[in-house]
């Protein structure tokens, strides 16, 4: 069974903080993992990829993975209420394709 | 990443009957997935599409109650059979990145479907 797990939150944060998202994954051999953002009654919208560990920057966003722990994470910085939405990590173990996802984090940006 | 459109977007269906959801993508893609959205919840892959071979269903799934076509590489459909209210749910499309990124995938506006 491969597994992706996320706290569901709900995660609150006030504008401007910093939201930190983390995801664990039970497959040791996973390669690929990546991160969706999904606003309420929409379909999930890639906006991370990480293949390597570290850090990877994108904007206010950055990646972070570290393969030895089987641990993804997401950090927003100076986050904005627009950034309200879950969150869901996805794993992908092999070059098959097949994604496995997180159960998702809701987050909140609070005005 | 490729412009993908399903149709129909929400429809509202009696039980037993059967709905075919279609899924078309703008340029050619290798392959295609469908997944189901329960309300709260995250996503279960239905199954795998691929042009010219039969579709790859997961545990749990099964051709009879979800036939899958993929006559091409830029269509697929999912016909969701005899349904029942616990098929309300919204099933999304997705597909792969394309030429150098085959392993990211990219998702459908989604259909949203309730079953009476």
């Amino acid at each position: 069974q491969k597994e992706v797990e996320q706290n569901s939150g709900p995660l609150s944060v006030p504008e401007g903080a910093i939201a930190s998202l983390n995801c664990t994954y039970s497959d040791r051999g996973s390669q690929s993992f990546f991160w969706y953002r999904q606003y309420s009654g929409k379909s999930p919208e890639l906006i991370m990829s990480i293949y390597s560990n570290g850090d990877k920057e994108d904007g206010r966003f950055t990646a972070q993975l570290n393969k030895a722990s089987q641990y993804v994470s997401l950090l927003i910085r100076d986050s904005q209420p627009s950034d309200s939405a879950t969150y869901l990590c996805a794993v992908n173990p092999d070059t098959g394709n097949q994604f496995y996802f997180g159960t998702g984090t809701s987050l909140t940006v609070i005005p | 990443s490729a412009v993908i459109s399903q149709k129909p977007s929400r429809d509202i269906c009696q039980r037993g009957t059967s709905l075919t959801i279609q899924c078309q993508v703008d340029s050619q893609v290798t392959m295609m997935f469908w997944y189901r959205q329960q309300p709260g919840q995250s996503l279960t892959l239905i199954a795998t599409a691929n042009q010219g071979s039969e579709a790859t269903y997961e545990s749990g799934f099964v051709i009879d109650k979800f036939p899958i076509s993929r006559p091409n590489l830029t269509f697929s459909t999912l016909t969701v059979s005899n349904m029942s209210p616990e098929d309300s749910s919204i099933y999304l499309c997705s597909v792969d990145g394309g030429r150098g990124s085959t392993d990211t995938q990219y998702f459908g506006p989604g259909t949203r479907l309730t079953v009476l």
